[in-house]
């Protein structure tokens, strides 16, 4: 099945700063998902996105699908941002396959 | 208010006993899904089902089984055959496949 690598694995700032993770994928995808986990476990959808630039707020996300990743940017970040952000993506099957995940933690 | 409702919120298994986790969404979504998430680790895929009446294996459904009958219900059984079942379990649902996916709050299954 398709591979999904995220990183960095951790990520630790400062309220303010600006960071971008990245996820790799391993073949071409019909769909790719962000999503943030807060501390209680509660997943939310960020960004719905195959290919193209989203912006919403402070988050932004880019598909390069032809090069096989995404990037989501975080602008002035602030401790709420803390949590996991997993991307997701769907290949050929059209089931989602998720990533590790990136563990955010901004300090004030 | 629409959304995806997963309970209870803790649950706790005996040795050889079957439990079942609740999921119910009020979303009008036709495919929804089972995944599992250990400490530090991605969501594993365990069932879904892309319209009543019919689902599917995931990557690891050994030991669990599940049920559609009517498009808002989605319960997983956690099986005795499930020897390591100590994990947060989160039920999701799309409109159908390949289109946004929505996130009940999980359940948090240990073993006493």
């Amino acid at each position: 099945g398709i591979q999904v690598e995220q990183s960095p694995p951790d990520l630790i700032l400062q309220e303010g700063a600006n960071s971008t993770l990245r996820c790799n994928f391993s073949d071409s995808v019909n769909n790719l998902q962000w999503f943030h986990q807060n501390p209680w476990g509660q997943l939310i959808n960020l960004f719905y996105i195959p290919s193209g630039t989203k912006q919403n707020g402070r988050l932004s996300a880019t598909t390069v699908a032809t090069e096989r990743y995404s990037l989501l940017y975080i602008s002035s970040s602030q401790t709420t941002d803390s949590g996991v952000y997993f991307c997701a993506v769907e290949g050929g099957s059209y089931i989602p396959t998720f990533g590790r995940g990136t563990s955010l933690i901004v300090h004030p | 208010d629409g959304g995806i409702t997963q309970s209870p919120k803790y649950l706790f298994r005996k040795e050889g006993q079957n439990v079942t986790l609740s999921c119910e969404q009020n979303l009008n979504h036709d495919a929804m899904y089972w995944y599992r998430q250990d400490p530090g680790q991605g969501l594993r895929l365990i069932y879904y089902s892309q319209i009543v009446n019919d689902f599917q294996k995931g990557d690891i459904a050994e030991g669990y089984s599940v049920s559609r009958e009517k498009k808002e219900s989605f319960p997983l059984t956690v099986t005795s055959a499930q020897k390591n079942p100590t994990a947060f379990y989160l039920c999701a649902s799309s409109q159908q496949v390949n289109e946004k996916l929505f996130f009940g709050s999980g359940t948090q299954l240990s073993v006493l």
